[in-house]
């Protein structure tokens, strides 16, 4: 069946340093990728997305594209603030006949930033 | 609403006793999700509502989970008996599907803890 492997964690980095969170992915059909954030104490959040492939989808300075031949969904940002202290989650929907769009998620990766 | 709300944010239970968790979904979403999170996991899918309708309820780890949602709005996931190994964080989802694309909102989760 459909599956997310990403980095397992934790990840500590200093401000302004550069992040990148692994993800891979198993799946039939031309899936939905996603990276969703949950900050302490908050519900999960949408961070972007990508539809198809070659996509990338970007937001508050995060961004991932959409790797078919690798069945990849890396997350970058080029500085990490403290602020952006959470744990990440990637995530895809299938696109296939019969799909009715539930998520299945990795595990997560929690990522502290220390100033 | 602004957002999806679950009730209540915590609960804990004797084990064998049976609990009701609430979710209000954004006003006008037809699609309701429910996942379970185990601690230091990503969310799991439970169930899936469409309107009123149950469409897809393999997710239930067992038969002592019920869920519900009977005029289309407010949902309702009942464990009867509960066992320590239901002890997690249960996470609704709520989204108006459009081209298949739509984005699912998330509420802050109910913090289940079986003695």
């Amino acid at each position: 069946g459909d599956s997310v492997t990403q980095m397992e964690g934790p990840v500590t980095l200093s401000e302004e340093a550069f992040l990148t969170i692994n993800c891979t992915y198993t799946a039939t059909g031309y899936p939905s990728l996603f990276w969703y954030v949950q900050y302490p104490g908050e519900g999960l959040q949408l961070l972007l997305k990508a539809t198809k492939a070659d996509d990338k989808g970007s937001n508050k300075g995060f961004e991932a594209t959409y790797r078919k031949e690798t069945t990849s969904f890396h997350l970058e940002k080029g500085s990490v603030q403290v602020s952006d202290s959470a744990v990440y989650f990637c995530a895809l929907r299938g696109n296939y006949g019969g799909s009715q769009g539930n998520l299945i998620f990795g595990k997560g990766t929690k990522l502290s930033v220390k100033p | 609403g602004a957002g999806v709300s679950q009730s209540p944010r915590y609960k804990v239970a004797k084990r064998g006793q049976d609990v009701a968790l609430r979710c209000d979904p954004i006003s006008g979403h037809v699609s309701l999700f429910w996942y379970q999170q185990a601690l230091g996991q990503g969310p799991e899918f439970l169930t899936y509502f469409q309107n009123e309708a149950q469409l897809d309820k393999s997710g239930l780890p067992s038969d002592r989970f019920f869920a519900e949602r009977p005029e289309g709005s407010v949902s309702t996931l009942k464990i009867q008996r509960t066992q320590q190994e239901d002890s997690a964080v249960y996470l609704c989802a709520s989204s108006y599907p459009t081209s298949g694309q739509e984005t699912q909102y998330f509420g802050p989760g109910t913090r289940l803890l079986v003695l």
